[in-house]
């Protein structure tokens, strides 16, 4: 089976910190997604991967980095967190099948 | 933008075969249209995958008429543990390169199945 791995299921930051969001993946997978997911939005694309040090904008980048130095590895970071960055953070993986994603467990940041 | 819609929630019974419908008028000629299942506190995790005509799977079925503008999973014999959040996706992976189109989620439909 396959397995995304978030590095904490919740996570409480201050305004202005730098945050990190670590993903890991065991399928060697090629493709790497970042998502916040927020009640009556669904999910939202941040940062799409296809390959190491190659990344690609969804559709809220505005706010957040990302970082692929592995293939197995991709980073979410916020700069200078805010409170609007209060959310669940979900990274996905995909492979061959590069249309169906696995998701990890998902991280709950709150930004205080 | 492949925008999709769905209902956002609906209610059964167990035994009960239920059919949620997404709603994608933009959909282009390389999207493809998936669907997720989210349990509380869960990533969402992968049902079916179609790009038109009809899919069945182990859980599901997937109906996508000929124009591609909107598409049904059908859950036949649902029990208590369907109860989930589902997410139809409408994209294609590839297209979101080169500021392409992107992938997008709808809002999901809240499925309660009751006894």
């Amino acid at each position: 089976d396959v397995k995304v791995t978030q590095s904490s299921r919740y996570l409480v930051k201050r305004t202005g910190e730098k945050v990190f969001l670590e993903c890991v993946q065991d399928m060697d997978h090629e493709n790497m997604f970042w998502y916040r997911q927020d009640p009556g939005l669904g999910l939202r694309l941040i940062y799409f991967s296809y390959d190491v040090k190659m990344k690609e904008k969804g559709d809220i980048p505005e706010g957040y980095s990302v970082s692929r130095e592995k293939k197995e590895r991709f980073s979410l970071i916020l700069e200078s967190a805010s409170t609007n960055q209060t959310s669940m953070y979900l990274c996905a993986s995909s492979g061959s099948s590069k249309n169906i994603q696995y998701f990890g467990a998902g991280t709950r940041l709150s930004v205080l | 933008l492949a925008k999709t819609t769905q209902p956002i929630s609906m209610d059964s019974y167990e035994g009960q075969e239920v059919n949620i419908t997404c709603s994608h008028n933009n959909i282009a000629t390389n999207d493809y249209i998936t669907w997720y299942q989210q349990f509380p506190s869960q990533g969402p995790r992968f049902i079916i995958q179609g790009y038109k005509t009809k899919v069945t799977n182990e859980v599901a079925s997937l109906f996508i008429p000929a124009d591609r503008k909107s598409s049904t999973l059908s859950l036949p014999r649902v029990s208590l543990s369907d109860t989930a959040v589902y997410y139809c996706l409408v994209g294609d992976i590839w297209m979101v390169t080169g500021g392409g189109n992107k992938l997008t989620f709808g809002t999901g439909t809240q499925l309660k199945v009751e006894l």
